[in-house]
């Protein structure tokens, strides 16, 4: 299992910004996926799951309204849609394969660093 | 608004044992939120340790065990060692889709 995130980067607030997790070695189409993310010197906070095929989708209220998860499984790729985005959403974002049962996160990325600042 | 609690810091000596804790702000964990215990290095990806209250993944040491202990769950490390030191994170499934992270936890092992 390979979890690879891109897109990240310096972005000005209000700004927007698309994030990419390319999966390989398992077949995205059989699992949720997540985003979850960590400012600088903080603790993890999941931001949002998106079900095997799209159909359902959760987020953290922080985000709602300003971010967007989606899939593309024949791309074997999960997105995260970043829009009017603050100086608070500066943080690392990882993807993670969320196995539903066991209600785990139970693959990482090694993330990508999102900074939003003038 | 649901806070997940985690004490911020702890230390063990090597050898002992030490157990961590995860909280509700207001009420009490259950299975039925699921916990679930990630260890995370600075720099690094978390790892995950311990799913479903109790539950070790794939290669995790059996020094590492999930329960629940009174009103929250626990993390219990038996015979820590040096390179036990790190952050160790707890989510919880607080319904409707939403999971909750607590602050995470400083191991210090001297």
């Amino acid at each position: 299992v390979q979890l690879v995130e891109s897109g990240g980067g310096l972005v000005q607030p209000g700004g927007s910004l698309r994030l990419s997790c390319a999966a390989s070695g398992f077949s995205l189409n059989g699992y949720w996926m997540s985003w979850v993310r960590q400012a600088p010197g903080k603790g993890l906070e999941w931001v949002a799951n998106i079900k095997q095929d799209g159909s359902e989708k959760y987020y953290v209220d922080s985000v709602k309204g300003r971010f967007t998860i989606s899939r593309d499984n024949a791309k074997n790729s999960l997105y995260l849609q970043m829009n009017s985005l603050r100086a608070e959403d500066t943080a690392v974002y990882w993807c993670a394969r969320y196995s539903q049962p066991p209600y785990c996160f139970d693959n990482w990325g090694q993330g990508t660093l999102v900074t939003v600042s003038s | 608004q649901i806070v997940v609690t985690q004490e911020p810091s702890f230390s063990v000596s090597p050898g002992g044992t030490v157990t961590l804790t995860c909280g509700l702000s207001a009420g009490s964990v259950s299975t039925k939120h699921y916990p679930n215990w990630y260890q995370q290095t600075p720099g690094q990806a978390p790892r995950t340790l311990i799913y479903n209250t109790n539950t070790r993944s794939s290669g995790v040491p059996d020094r590492f065990s999930g329960s629940i202990l009174g009103n929250k769950a626990a993390l219990t490390i038996t015979g820590a060692q040096a390179d036990d030191e790190s952050d160790y994170h707890c989510v919880l499934n607080v319904g409707s889709g939403i999971w909750v992270f607590g602050g995470g936890t400083k191991l210090t092992v001297l």
